[in-house]
C-alpha cells in the first residue's frame, strides 16, 4: 500500500515571496504519478502540477515547480512570486501507473494550508 | 463544458437516518471516483466506477455505504443508517478513460454532518 505524508499542516508566505511545501511518499511501485492539487477556500479542488516518476526532469507550470527526488521518495512543491490567489489547501497525491489501461485511485496526504499575506 | 457537480452541498442528519449523495461527472468520463475527508485527516478513496461497473471498492468502510452508477452516468452514494463517524466531506471525481491522461476532476464536495 502507498502512503503520502505532508508534515506541514500550515504555512504562511508574504506576497511575491517563494514558498516550498514538502511531501514524502512510500511505495514499492516503480512507475507512478505524483500530483499537487489545490483547494481554494469554498472552491473545488484543481490540479496544480503532475510528475511522472519515469521522467527525471522536474515538472513546471508557470510559477509552480516541483523538486522530485525519486530515491528519497520526496516530491516538494515550490511556488514562486506568491500571489493572494494562491491561498488554499494543497494536497499531495500518488497514483500507480495506469498505463495498463485501467485508471487508478489517488492516495492523498493530509494537506498543507497555505496563507499568502500582504 | 460543465464540471463535476455534487448535490447537496451540505446535509445535516441525525444518527440512524439515511442520506443519499449524488454526483454528476463530466460528460463522457467513464471513470468516477468517490473520496471522503474526515476533519483534519487525509482524503481517502472510497470506490471507483468504470462506466456502470465497480472497478475498485476497497475503500468502502462498511456495508452501510452503497454506491450505484445507473447507466454509467451519474452516481449516488447512500449511507444507511448514518453514524457519527460518517461526518465529513464527500468528494466525487471523474476522469476520461485514457491511461496517460489521468487527471481527475473534482466536484465541490458534499459536507455531511451526522448529529
Amino acid at each position: 500500500a502507498q502512503t503520502v505524508t505532508q508534515s506541514q499542516p500550515e504555512m504562511s508566505v508574504q506576497e511575491a515571496e517563494t514558498v516550498t511545501l514538502s511531501c514524502t511518499y512510500d511505495t514499492s511501485e516503480n512507475n507512478y504519478y505524483l500530483f499537487w492539487y489545490k483547494q481554494p477556500p469554498s472552491r473545488q479542488m484543481i490540479l496544480v502540477i503532475r510528475q511522472e516518476a519515469y521522467k527525471q526532469q522536474n515538472a513546471t507550470e508557470n510559477r509552480f515547480s516541483v523538486n522530485f527526488q525519486k530515491a528519497a521518495k520526496s516530491f516538494s512543491l515550490k511556488i514562486s512570486d506568491s500571489q493572494l490567489g494562491d491561498t488554499a489547501m494543497y494536497f499531495c497525491a500518488f497514483m500507480k501507473d495506469p498505463y495498463t489501461g485501467t485508471a487508478s485511485k489517488l492516495t492523498f496526504g493530509t494537506g498543507t494550508r497555505l496563507q499568502v499575506t500582504l | 463544458e460543465a464540471g463535476v457537480t455534487q448535490f447537496p452541498s451540505h446535509s445535516v442528519i441525525e444518527k440512524g437516518q439515511t442520506v443519499t449523495l449524488r454526483c454528476d461527472p463530466i460528460s463522457g468520463h467513464d471513470n468516477l471516483y468517490w473520496y471522503r475527508r474526515v476533519m483534519g485527516k487525509e482524503i481517502k478513496f472510497l470506490l471507483h466506477f468504470v462506466k456502470e461497473s465497480k472497478q475498485d471498492e476497497s475503500g468502502m468502510p462498511n456495508n452501510r455505504f452503497l454506491a450505484e452508477r445507473t447507466g454509467g452516468t451519474y452516481s449516488t452514494l447512500k449511507v444507511q443508517p448514518a453514524e457519527l463517524e460518517d461526518s465529513g466531506v464527500y468528494f466525487c471525481a471523474s476522469s476520461s478513460f485514457n491511461g496517460r491522461d489521468n487527471e481527475q476532476f473534482f466536484g465541490p464536495g458534499t459536507r455531511l454532518t451526522v448529529l
